[in-house]
């Protein structure tokens, strides 16, 4: 069965603009999780949705955004881009929400450069 | 809060031999599970293993064992007899459990570069 599919795979933006990024999960799963990874801070938690809404969110600015549709296909944005959001983003997707599995699926990233 | 900890930043060994990762937690729960996941070069990170702080019990995968206890915060990870294609770098990672006892979102260490050589 498919994977995590992450687009686009690679992309470099400017400071001040902005991002959409999308995560189509493994088909059955409807918890699509988020994640920031730097060499500074590494892996980090932007926020979790389940049946289209918000779970959980992360310590990260209100620029940094998500939403999940019906067929549990996610996109995140990134408003008015500064340098340090420069990073890969990770998708993960699971069947149900972390309790019942605790088995995350991650796609292969989205790495944003920012200029 | 939750921290984990993974102190060893990279490791290389030799084919053959056997490696220990090491990963230290700090959590005010009683209830949270303790997760492993590799992630190769292609960016993926694959899930290797999840315990529940009430299970203590190490497991043995393969090549792969972990080795969890309690008393002293720590979830190591062992590979016997590495192969070349081990290398990677190796996430730890905590979460805690909310009122309903689900786990919420994951927080990882700073991951462990392991390179073997042929």
């Amino acid at each position: 069965k498919a994977g995590v599919t992450q687009t686009p795979r690679y992309l470099i933006k400017t400071r001040g603009q902005q991002v959409t990024l999308s995560c189509s999960p493994i088909s059955g799963h409807r918890s699509v999780s988020w994640y920031q990874q730097t060499p500074g801070q590494g892996l980090q938690f932007l926020f979790e949705y389940f049946s289209e809404t918000q779970r959980n969110k992360g310590n990260f600015p209100g620029r940094f955004s998500g939403r999940q549709f019906s067929n549990s296909r996610s996109e995140m944005n990134v408003s008015t881009l500064e340098l340090g959001d420069s990073a890969l983003y990770l998708c993960a997707s699971s069947l149900e929400t972390l309790a019942n599995t605790g088995e995350l699926f991650f796609g292969e990233g989205s790495r944003l450069t920012v200029l | 809060a939750q921290k984990v900890t993974q102190a060893q930043t990279e490791i290389s060994v030799v084919e053959k031999e056997d490696v220990t990762l090491d990963c230290v937690y700090e959590t005010r729960d009683t209830t949270y599970y303790l997760f492993w996941y590799k992630q190769p070069p292609s960016g993926e990170l694959v899930f290797l293993i999840r315990r529940n702080s009430f299970d203590e019990q190490n497991e043995i995968s393969g090549r792969y064992s972990w080795n969890f206890q309690k008393s002293t915060s720590s979830f190591n990870f062992t590979i016997t007899a590495s192969q070349v294609v081990d290398s990677a770098v190796y996430f730890c990672a905590l979460s805690e459990a909310d009122s309903s006892g689900s786990a919420r979102q994951l927080t990882f260490g700073s991951g462990t570069q392991l390179t073997v050589l042929p």
